[in-house]
């Protein structure tokens, strides 16, 4: 298996709160990518990283933003979390943009 | 019109039976195809690449379709193992290094 963490794995958060979370990688892949995972819409890119320090917007990436420092580390924040951002969020990495990506375990985050 | 469509089942068969999913996609320009397995409350992991010219894998076949735009997949001699959603994914169309994931194909086999 790719050798991707996500953190934390569970988070419960009450609305108007920060959150971040976090993927870490240790294959030196080049492409980084957050989705979050609905019932009934598959998963969605919010944003994705083709380097350290370039990012792009994906087709949900309202109330979201992203930073990479380092190529390891791909950090998701909810500046405020609301209601409508409780989902399943999934890493995924790939070292060529157009090939397969590989996926971190997830993490469940609810927004009371 | 959805970029990756799937019919998403459920598709019940019984251990050792043929099932197969067909998965649509609307970018004619689209060059990576691949189809990905995940498990309840699991994340999505690579099943199998899809190749121009098909390919098969074990008891797993995919085919594309480039002419009608669809990719198919192909489980022969099921296993309850193989219980799980199998989702089609493609590259998107305003960049070949964003995939597109269908919303997935559930399937269930019952022993």
């Amino acid at each position: 298996d790719a050798g991707i963490t996500q953190s934390p794995r569970h988070k419960v958060t009450e609305t108007g709160t920060p959150v971040t979370l976090r993927c870490h990688q240790t294959e030196n892949h080049r492409y980084m990518y957050w989705y979050r995972q609905d019932p009934g819409h598959g998963l969605r890119l919010i944003h994705y990283s083709y380097g350290v320090k370039d990012t792009d917007k994906g087709e949900v990436s309202d109330g979201y933003s992203v930073s990479r420092s380092k190529t390891e580390d791909f950090l998701l924040t909810l500046e405020s979390a609301t209601s409508s951002q409780t989902s399943v969020y999934f890493c995924a990495i790939s070292d060529i943009g157009f090939n397969e990506q590989f996926f971190g375990p997830g993490t469940r985050l609810t927004v009371l | 019109r959805k970029e990756v469509e799937q019919d998403p089942g459920p598709f019940n068969v019984p251990e050792g039976a043929t099932v197969a999913f067909n998965c649509t996609y609307s970018n004619s320009a689209s060059q990576s195809f691949f189809w990905y397995r995940q498990d309840c409350r699991k994340e999505p992991k690579l099943l199998m690449s899809v190749y121009s010219s098909g390919n098969e894998d074990g008891r797993f076949t995919a085919q594309l379709n480039r002419a009608s735009q669809y990719i198919s997949l192909l489980i022969r001699d099921s296993k309850l193992s193989d219980s799980a959603t199998y989702l089609c994914v493609v590259n998107g169309e305003d960049s070949s290094y964003k995939l597109i994931f269908g919303s997935g194909t559930r399937l269930l086999v019952r022993p």
